[in-house]
């Protein structure tokens, strides 16, 4: 079954504004992950919350989890042009740290 | 701080050709994993690595796919026969059992 599913699938904003992505999926987890990917680049770790946790941060970064819904949120405040980039939730089952990814949510950040 | 590295950074070959893609995991990470994504497309698990054999894969790692670590430091990936639906970015990661991946910044294949 698809996990892992992302909206919006692209996201244009003004810098300076909050930005806002969204994560579901369907089976139960262990952990949930946010990733971005910069154009061509590797994929590189934002933050991640564990299935008993409600709520993260790290910097500029927000994640809310709610199991019940079986939905994450990304919140990426204040935003700047350099967090322009495809950012990527993925969930973790327990089994191998095996990732399940959603197609990304496509974010501009407009000067 | 450590990284994943992955060489070659993009790899142009014929369909029918063999070819390996190489990384080299951080130094005390235990589990090892071949992801890819296709241009445009969600990333795809291929297969995960712990104590030198597959603990899992996915149906895209068929027969055509094996993996190997063979000094201890260097985590390979071979496709014996490229096809042209094998065209991505293949992604080397590991973790330390925290969770958290370390990608490396991929290998690019072109099948022509």
């Amino acid at each position: 079954s698809q996990q892992g599913e992302e909206d919006p699938q692209a996201l244009s904003i003004q810098e300076g504004e909050n930005a806002t992505m969204n994560c579901s999926y369907k089976t139960s987890i262990n952990n949930l992950q946010w990733y971005r990917q910069n154009s061509g680049r590797g994929l590189v770790h934002l933050i991640l919350i564990r299935s008993n946790e409600r709520e993260k941060h790290s910097g500029r970064l927000r994640v809310t989890l709610d199991t019940s819904k079986k939905s994450s949120s990304l919140l990426i405040t204040a935003s700047r042009a350099a967090d322009t980039a495809s950012y990527f939730c993925a969930t973790d089952k327990g089994s191998n740290y095996q990732l399940i990814w959603g197609a990304g949510t496509k974010l501009i950040i407009k000067p | 701080e450590p990284e994943v590295t992955q060489t070659p950074s993009h790899q142009v070959t014929q369909m029918g050709q063999e070819v390996i893609l190489r990384c080299v995991p951080i130094s005390n990470h235990l589990y090892f994993y071949w992801y890819r994504q296709i241009l445009g497309q969600k990333v795809e698990f291929l297969v995960s690595f712990y104590n030198n054999e597959i603990s899992e894969k996915s149906e895209i790692f068929d027969d055509q796919f094996s993996v190997e670590r063979p000094d201890g430091s260097n985590f390979t990936l071979k496709i014996r026969s490229t096809k042209l639906e094998d065209s991505a970015m293949y992604f080397c990661a590991s973790t330390a059992q925290t969770g958290e991946l370390f990608f490396g910044e991929g290998s690019r294949l072109t099948v022509l």
